[in-house]
Parts: C-alpha cells; structure tokens; sequence
C-alpha cells in the first residue's frame, strides 16, 4: 500500500483557516486521495476525496498537487468542534478497498 | 439516516468466552469490514467482505472470524477471546462500484477488554 506522511500535530486558532499536508511522492495512478477525521470517542468520519483536481464539499477543500505527490486539507473556518486526528489515506480503486490509516495529524484548535 | 451500528458499546469479558460484536449498515453497500485500533498501532484492518458470501483475510485476522449472510450484516466472532484482543473495533462499510471513488461509513466503535 503507498504509504502518506503527516505532521503529528498541528494548532490552529478558531475561526481561521487551516491548512493540513499530506504528502504521498508513491502515490500510482488509481489511488483516490481521501481524508478522515476522528474525534475523540468518536469512530473515524469521512471527510473528502479526490483524484487529480481540487475538490470542496460542505466540510473541507481539497488541493492536490499537480503531480499528486502531495495534497492539502483545507479547513475555512475552524471551530472548536474541529479538534480531531485527521487521516490521510490512499485508497485503491480495484481489489480490497481497505483504508490504510496511518498516524494522523491531531489538529488543536486554540479558542 | 445513513449509519453502521455496532453493539455492543462497550464490553468486558473473560479470556476463552466467545462473543460476537454486530454490525449493521443501512445504505445496501456491498463492501463492509472491521478493523481494530490500538495505541501508536492505529487502525489495522482484521477482515472484509466484498459481497453477500464473500469474506477475506485483512492485516490480522488471527483470532477472529467474520460472516456474511446477509449484505446488511457483518458480525464479528471472537471464538476464544484473549486478552491481546482488548482493542477498540470498528466496522465500515462502503459501495463497491467503483471502490476508489467511494466513501466509507464508520460505527460508533465496540471498545473491548478481555480479562
């Protein structure tokens, strides 16, 4: 499985824009790029996915570089209820669709 | 609402006493497995299951078994429970369609102690 890299840890102020990295340089040509979250207690939540161009829902944006060896989560506006581990996960479109979560980045949001 | 419900919440066991932790999603996905996350291990996936009748080996399948009689169902069976079975364990679920493209529905989680 191509394998991500995160920050351990991030802060971010309330209401501000926040930016998690990912990169993936082992990424192939198949792999969606997703994003979970998991908050405490909680089971991990989806958040976005991409292929190759920037994607944005209700929750989040997503920027993936051209080459998608790396991508970024963007988060408009965090709230409080943003402080979370956010995973990274490369996900394969054939075969068994398991996620493979790594460490995570625990984002704190600072009132 | 779209959910995956698991039961039970929370368990509390004796080594060797088998158990079965549920799981049942509502979306009609065909896609469903169950993965275990332990401190600094993070989540590992134990089995999956690609269909009604269809089940495969994940990461660490040793001490479990699953089975999928029906596409809504996927109950999880610790045979012969062990105290390195104590985990937090969640089942996803997903459409299989076009499976890169898909996102996963997660439980609330089954947190686990065998004593």
């Amino acid at each position: 499985d191509a394998k991500t890299t995160q920050p351990n840890s991030m802060e971010s102020n309330e209401e501000e824009p926040v930016h998690l990295p990912c990169n993936h340089s082992t990424i192939s040509g198949t792999d969606y790029i997703h994003w979970y979250r998991q908050l405490p207690s909680q089971g991990p939540e989806y958040v976005i996915h991409g292929l190759t161009s920037n994607v944005n829902n209700r929750m989040a944006s997503l920027a993936i570089a051209e080459d998608r060896k790396s991508s970024t989560l963007i988060l408009h506006r965090a709230t409080l209820r943003d402080a979370a581990v956010y995973y990274c996960i490369l996900r394969e479109d054939f075969g068994n669709e398991k996620l493979t979560f790594g460490t995570g980045t625990r984002l704190t949001i600072i009132p | 609402e779209a959910q995956v419900t698991q039961n039970p919440r929370y368990l509390i066991t004796v080594t060797g006493k088998k158990l079965t932790v549920t799981c049942s999603q509502n979306m009609n996905h065909e896609y469903m497995s169950w993965y275990r996350q332990d401190p600094g291990l993070g989540l590992r996936q134990i089995y999956y299951s690609m269909n009604v009748e269809v089940t495969d080996k994940g990461d660490v399948p040793e001490g479990y078994k699953v089975s999928r009689k029906e596409k809504r169902n996927f109950p999880l069976i610790l045979e012969s429970p062990s105290p390195n079975q104590t985990s937090l364990y969640f089942c996803a679920s997903s459409f299989s369609e076009a499976s890169g493209d898909t996102e996963a529905f997660f439980g609330q989680g089954t947190r686990l102690t065998v004593v």
